[in-house]
């Protein structure tokens, strides 16, 4: 069960739009419909910010977004804010109830 | 409002075995929607989900780590636990304790504690 690969960093100006990768397998993103996206600020436990690959929980704004394509899913934060400067993980179901997250992507506002 | 609050030791010496306890308030961990598991994240590095247990004691684990671990749960203390043993200066990490649904969307974290392994 390998780590799911993401850029190591990404960054954009206030009211840019970014988007990370979030590539697997066929046995993991692939195969599943079940991809979620986790905000972690420094010190602090990580947030839901999507799941399901591109559902919202409740009080997440619509400017987080999320996508699946083939092994890759995607997340896109639009309207890019500085409070939106954080680290995000991906996290998919892997079958017979395990789970795989990715290495993590580091967001930085200009 | 849930929450989830981490106890154990934060210091292991080398060989040993790590046990931390999750205590859940604000709900029933012996919900049929919910899993319960323990995550952790290495010093500066990414998430690893260690393993999860559903309230009737069945238990999920990540293969890498399988062979080292044990959960358990106590539903009349509202509590489950992870022990892991033969620990190395590698096992060193914030261990959170999460709740989540069976398809892995975490929706509760504890507020994670430290523990280091050394001697």
């Amino acid at each position: 069960q390998s780590a799911l690969t993401q850029p190591r960093s990404v960054s954009g100006s206030p009211g840019q739009s970014v988007t990370i990768s979030c590539t697997g397998t066929s046995s993991d993103v692939g195969a599943y419909n079940y991809v979620s996206w986790y905000q972690q600020h420094p010190g602090k436990a990580p947030k839901l910010m999507i799941y399901d690959v591109s559902k919202w929980p409740s009080g997440v704004p619509d400017r987080f977004s999320g996508s699946k394509s083939g092994n890759t899913a995607s997340l896109t934060i639009s309207g890019l804010q500085a409070e939106d400067e954080a680290d995000y993980y991906c996290c998919s179901y892997a079958g017979s109830y395990t789970y795989v997250f990715g290495n993590g992507t580091q967001v930085t506002v200009l | 409002q849930l929450q989830l609050q981490e106890s154990g030791p934060g210091l292991v010496k080398p060989s040993e075995t790590l046990s931390l306890t999750c205590t859940v308030s604000g709900g029933s961990i012996s919900s049929s929607l919910y899993y319960w598991g323990w995550i952790r994240q290495p010093p500066g590095k990414g998430l690893e989900w260690i393993a999860s247990i559903y309230y009737n004691g069945n238990t999920y684990h990540n293969p890498s780590l399988k062979s080292r671990v044990t959960m358990s749960v106590d539903t009349s203390k509202n509590q489950f636990s992870l022990k892991l043993n033969s620990v190395t200066a590698a096992d060193t990490a914030v261990y959170y304790c999460a709740r989540h649904k069976r398809f892995g969307d975490i929706d509760y974290w504890g507020q994670g504690t430290l523990v280091t392994v050394s001697s």
